[in-house]
């Protein structure tokens, strides 16, 4: 089983700084990974496909980027509303798994 | 815009089979990849398995003994059956669409509690 480290597991942020969240896999998965946005009461939203592609209608300050075991999702001008539980998500092999996901506070 | 919808039994006796469904709206079940996802409360979300629109599954070793994913084409659903369920079944249970590989439409999800 492939397992994702994410690193931080927290981050308190002021609103329009930068944000970088690792994702580094145990083997290589090639660009096989994802990223979600989950805030509170809420359900995943994905945010980033095949490492690097914006999903449809996510706002250009998200963008993923990386290949076979290390990921980053960077995300430009922290708005409030991006306070959320941010996770990778492989699916390269099986079973597909995720990182144990980033909290992201806003200060 | 897919729509999907997790139902079924909010609580569960221990021993007992966990049974789910998704209903699949503003599009068809036919020619995609369907996942079972799981979160505990507070904790980190976990992949079940999936099945394709023909039948075809994948599920997790951790949970495959007990899991058992299929697909009704005709009414547009998913179901989820996981058997012998303890207190660690205990979690929010999410359908969702894979696209590519990752999951790009996902259901509300529906809260499944294991108690006595």
């Amino acid at each position: 089983e492939i397992v994702l480290t994410q690193s931080p597991d927290f981050q308190s942020v002021t609103p329009k700084e930068k944000v970088t969240i690792t994702c580094r896999a145990s083997q290589n998965i090639g660009t096989s990974l994802y990223w979600y946005q989950q805030k509170p009461d809420q359900s995943p939203k994905l945010l980033i496909k095949y490492a690097s592609q914006s999903f449809s209608g996510v706002p250009s300050r998200f963008s993923g980027s990386g290949s076979g075991t290390d990921f980053t999702l960077t995300i430009n001008s922290l708005e409030a509303e991006d306070a959320a539980t941010y996770y990778c998500h492989q699916s390269d092999s099986l079973p597909q798994t995720f990182g144990q996901g980033t909290k992201v506070e806003i200060k | 815009q897919v729509q999907l919808h997790e139902s079924g039994p909010g609580l569960v006796k221990p021993s007992e089979t966990l049974s789910l469904t998704c209903t699949v709206s503003g599009g068809s079940v036919r020619n995609y990849w369907w996942s079972w996802i799981r979160q505990p409360p507070g904790k980190g979300l976990e992949w079940i398995g999936y099945i394709y629109y023909s039948g075809n599954t994948n599920y997790n070793p951790s949970l495959k003994s007990r899991v058992t994913i299929s697909v009704d084409t005709s009414k547009n659903q998913l179901s989820l059956k996981l058997s012998s369920v303890t207190a660690a079944d205990t979690a929010v249970y999410y359908c969702a669409r894979v696209d590519g590989g990752g999951c790009d439409f996902w259901g509300q999800g529906t809260l499944v509690t294991v108690s006595s």
